[in-house]
């Protein structure tokens, strides 16, 4: 089976400080991982892909298969940053989301 | 606009009622979804359609039944609704499954159960 975890429901940081969301994936076979971002009152929609190894927004996600890890991370937060944040991963056809971390950051 | 479409955005009604949501999606895709977001923001897959074939359907109750008339279409009726019914429910679309594609959201519909 396939499963996502995100430990943090809420992460709260001030802006300027650092962030790190944390993911971790249960899956036997190699894993396509992603992040998707929802803001306020806004549709859901993709952050960034591990395979595209890309920086969007300041933020980055580097999966570590030996920790089976996918941390989001960014170094300097903006209270633009405050949304809900979800880690999923796709395999056998079915894409499969963490619990979601709510990330505010306040002034 | 391209997008993935959503109807109503916001549905209230009692329980045993039988309503159905609309998507519809003019991105050209193949393969299109519906998500369920439960109060604690928890989002589960329900239904996945490629070229209108069904090809998951997650445990859901028989009461609900997508139907896709064709591929830029996916709705979704739900017979008898109970309080446990009241979620969020996003549709969704990839351009193929979803190996590494990206899925396209629609804005959700809200659904009270009282």
């Amino acid at each position: 089976a396939q499963r996502v975890t995100q430990p943090e429901k809420l992460l709260s940081v001030f802006k300027g400080a650092p962030v790190e969301l944390k993911c971790n994936y249960s899956y036997s076979g190699s894993p396509e991982l992603f992040w998707y971002v929802q803001y306020s009152r806004q549709r859901l929609q993709l952050l960034l892909r591990h395979i595209s190894r890309e920086s969007i927004k300041g933020f980055t996600a580097d999966l570590n298969k030996g920790e089976t890890s996918f941390h989001l991370k960014k170094p300097f937060a903006q209270e633009e940053d405050s949304a809900m944040y979800y880690c999923a991963l796709t395999g056998r056809g079915m894409l499969t989301f963490g619990g979601g971390t709510r990330l505010m950051v306040k002034p | 606009d391209t997008a993935v479409s959503q109807t109503p955005k916001y549905l209230v009604t009692q329980m045993g009622n039988d309503k159905s949501i609309k998507c519809e999606q003019n991105l050209g895709h193949d393969t299109m979804y519906w998500y369920k977001q439960d109060s604690k923001k928890f989002l589960k897959i329900m239904f996945s359609y490629n070229n209108k074939e069904l090809i998951i359907n997650e445990t859901v109750p028989n009461r609900f039944s997508p139907k896709s008339p064709d591929k830029a279409h996916l709705n979704l009726h739900i017979n008898s609704l109970e309080l446990g019914d009241s979620a969020v429910y996003f549709c969704a679309s990839s351009q193929d499954f979803p190996r590494g594609e990206e899925q396209f959201f629609g804005p959700g519909t809200r659904l009270t159960v009282l």
